[in-house]
């Protein structure tokens, strides 16, 4: 079935620590997007990636999608106390015909120690 | 405020009642999307609807329905309600038809069952 795993599922870092939370999917995605949900808040979007391989860069965050369409990661550079939180990946699965509908990944949820 | 509303942002009720939950999606997107977060739970697919029409379904109880009205709000009805049904239940809109990616979120409906 349509599934997305994503490890681990919870991470304690110091401030400054680097951080990363990994997704997989059994079968090929569409596209994975990334959504970060606060304590108390909703989730928020992030990125979309598309493409085979895909690397994108919003300043200290660093988004791949794997070669194979299968897997990716979320590299976070010299975690701050503002990373805490939950993030998801989420997966749109080929052949479901383009309704837009995401799986989304158990999620990781972050703790910053200043 | 992220242009998605949800309404109520807390309800209370017994076991075997029914609730309705609404959700005015963005302006302008078709698209409206259900989900269910447990406590230490993901994301779990509920049902999407696009321009009054449902698209995709996920893992919703018989005991579940939702439908989207012609001014493109949406609601969904749970009934028979057990403890387990107790979660946050988030609705989310996107417009990819225009082009635009990710889903937004609204602050969600917490319902607890007693």
């Amino acid at each position: 079935g349509q599934q997305v795993m994503q490890i681990p599922q919870y991470q304690h870092v110091q401030e400054g620590e680097d951080f990363t939370t990994y997704c997989n999917s059994s079968t090929t995605l569409s596209n994975i997007q990334w959504y970060k949900q606060r304590p108390g808040g909703h989730p928020v979007f992030l990125i979309q990636l598309v493409k085979s391989g895909e690397v994108k860069k919003q300043k200290r965050l660093t988004f791949q999608f794997g070669e194979a369409k299968k897997n990716s990661s979320l590299h976070i550079t010299a975690t701050q106390t503002t990373d805490v939180g939950t993030y998801f990946c989420a997966g749109g699965f080929l052949g479901s015909g383009n309704t837009g509908k995401l799986i989304f990944g158990q999620g990781t949820t972050l703790q910053v120690k200043p | 405020d992220s242009g998605v509303t949800q309404t109520p942002k807390h309800l209370i009720t017994a076991t075997g009642q029914r609730v309705t939950l609404r959700c005015s999606p963005r302006s302008g997107d078709l698209s409206v999307y259900w989900y269910q977060q447990s406590l230490d739970q993901g994301l779990q697919f509920l049902i999407q609807y696009y321009n009054g029409e449902e698209r995709a379904k996920g893992n919703i109880l018989e005991r579940f329905s939702a439908q989207q009205f012609p001014d493109l709000h949406s609601e969904l009805n749970l009934s028979s309600l057990e403890l387990g049904d107790s979660a946050l239940y988030f609705c989310a809109s996107s417009a990819l038809d225009r082009g635009q990616d990710g889903y937004t979120f609204g602050s969600g409906t917490r319902l607890t069952v007693v």
